[in-house]
C-alpha cells in the first residue's frame, strides 16, 4: 500500500525550462511535506517543505504547490539547470512530534543543456 | 551540512552472517533513523530512535535490530543476513521541534548480502 506516490519515474526538460515533479498521497493525515534531491553515490539532501496550512512555498527557484482536495502536491523547478539533474523524492509525515516519514518512489530528472 | 557518518560505507558478506551498520553524528539532535532505498521503493524506514535508548519500529523492520546507547550513535544489526537485505541504507537525523523538522541524511552504505 504505497501511501505516497510519484508516478513518473523519470523527467526530461531541457536547460531553462521548467521542471515540473509531481506527487500524490493518500492519508489524508497527512500534514507536513519536504522535497528531497539525491545525487547518485550520496544521501538525499533536503530541498523544500509546505506545511499543511499552506498551498504554496517558495524558495529561490523552488516552488511546492499542495492541493488537499486533490491529495497532490507538485514542485515546480523554474528555470531548470543541468546541476538539478538528480532523483527527486517527496514525503509526507502525519506524526507530528516523532517525525515520521513516508517517502515516494522517487522521480529522476534529467536536465538537458 | 549536518555532521553526519556512516561506516562501513560497502560491505558484501554472506548470507546468514551477522551485520552491523553504524551511524555517527556530532549535532546532539535527538531523532535518529536507519531507511534503506531499493529500486522500485523510493526510502522506506526500517528503525528510529527518539532519544538515548528509545527506539521504535518503522515500516520495514523484520530481520533488524538497532541500539542506541549514547545520542551520538545508532547502530543498525542485521543477525543474520539474507540476500533480500542487499540493499543501500542510510541513516537520518533530526532534531528541531514544530513544523520546520526536516531530516538529514548520512552518505549511504551499500551492503551486499551473496
Amino acid at each position: 500500500d504505497q501511501q505516497v506516490k510519484q508516478n513518473s519515474p523519470s523527467l526530461s526538460v531541457q536547460e531553462g525550462r521548467i521542471s515540473i515533479l509531481n506527487c500524490d498521497y493518500t492519508n489524508s493525515m497527512f500534514d507536513y511535506f519536504l522535497w528531497y534531491k539525491k545525487y547518485p553515490a550520496e544521501g538525499p539532501t533536503f530541498l523544500i517543505s509546505i506545511s499543511s496550512i499552506k498551498d504554496k512555498n517558495e524558495d529561490g527557484r523552488f516552488t511546492v504547490f499542495l492541493n488537499k482536495s486533490a491529495k497532490h502536491l507538485s514542485l515546480h523547478i523554474v528555470p531548470s539547470q543541468p546541476g538539478d539533474s538528480a532523483v527527486y523524492f517527496c514525503a509526507a509525515s502525519a506524526e507530528s512530534g516523532t517525525y515520521k516519514y513516508i517517502f515516494g518512489t522517487g522521480t529522476r530528472l534529467k536536465v538537458l543543456a | 551540512d549536518a555532521g553526519i557518518t556512516q561506516s562501513p560505507r560497502h560491505k558484501v558478506t554472506e548470507t546468514g552472517t551477522p551485520v552491523t551498520l553504524r551511524c555517527h553524528q556530532t549535532e546532539n539532535h535527538r531523532y535518529m533513523y536507519w531507511y534503506r532505498q531499493d529500486p522500485g521503493h523510493g526510502l522506506r524506514l526500517i528503525h528510529y530512535s527518539y532519544g538515548v535508548k528509545d527506539t521504535d519500529k518503522g515500516e520495514v523492520s523484520d530481520g533488524y535490530s538497532v541500539s542506541r546507547s549514547k545520542t551520538e550513535d545508532f547502530l543498525l544489526t542485521l543477525e543474520s543476513a539474507t540476500s533480500s537485505q542487499t540493499s543501500v541504507y542510510f541513516c537520518a537525523i533530526s532534531g528541531r521541534q514544530g513544523m520546520s523538522s526536516e531530516q538529514y541524511f548520512g552518505p549511504g552504505t551499500r551492503l551486499t548480502v551473496t
